[in-house]
């Protein structure tokens, strides 16, 4: 069975400041990989998606995540943190072309941003 | 394009009423989701459907029921409210394409008193 975790519950950041935010799966075959923003009470936002390529991805917002095979690793990055970047993060694990593709998401890392 | 909305927002129930759940997603998705979030816990999925007429049980479908009878529309049903439903519910849709990209609505806050 597929499973994520994200070792960080809480996070807190300085505005300006850099942020790596950990995933780690569990899957047997190449996944799907996705990390998802939520802010408060709001849905989730799609920042970016890993299904093959350039391990290396760019996302929206000026995030970035890069995969690793070898550790089981989809970390998400920021180089520079902005307020509004205050949120819950969750990052997912889907099969590759199932039927109805199911994710698996962690259980989420949540920022808070110190002006 | 409103993309998928859900509801109501906000709901109070009662142990043992019913209520159903909205859903309609205007991108002509195929695939359409119902999931379920716990303070502090990510996601899980409750039911699922590939199209209209077909649903199937996620990982925790146990109190709830589906129905799929148009594409744009998935409603989910709780029949015997239970404190333990207290959740956010999302759904979300998508299209099968390579990656099949969730698109989720803004969620319905549902507590059970």
């Amino acid at each position: 069975a597929q499973s994520v975790t994200q070792p960080d519950i809480h996070i807190t950041v300085s505005e300006g400041a850099s942020l790596e935010l950990r995933c780690n799966y569990s899957y047997g075959a190449t996944p799907y990989l996705f990390w998802y923003v939520q802010s408060p009470g709001q849905g989730l936002q799609l920042l970016l998606k890993y299904f093959s390529g350039d391990t290396l991805v760019q996302g929206i917002k000026g995030f970035e995540a890069e995969f690793k095979r070898s550790q089981s690793s989809f970390n998400l990055r920021k180089p520079s943190v902005h307020w509004s970047d205050a949120a819950e993060y969750f990052c997912a694990v889907g099969k590759i072309k199932a039927a109805g593709n199911k994710l698996t998401f962690g259980g989420g890392t949540r920022v808070l941003v110190k002006p | 394009n409103a993309g998928v909305t859900q509801t109501p927002k906000f709901r109070i129930l009662k142990i043992g009423q019913s209520m159903t759940l909205q859903c309609t997603q205007d991108m002509n998705h195929n695939y359409m989701y119902w999931y379920r979030q716990d303070p502090g816990m990510g996601l899980k999925l409750i039911y699922y459907s590939v199209g209209a007429g077909i649903t199937d049980k996620g990982e925790v479908p146990n109190g709830y029921n589906v129905s799929r009878s148009t594409t744009e529309d998935f409603p989910l049903r709780l029949e015997l409210a239970a404190p333990s439903q207290t959740s956010v519910y999302f759904c979300a849709s998508s299209y099968p394409t390579v990656d099949e990209t969730q698109y989720f609505g803004p969620g319905t806050r549902l507590l059970v008193l």
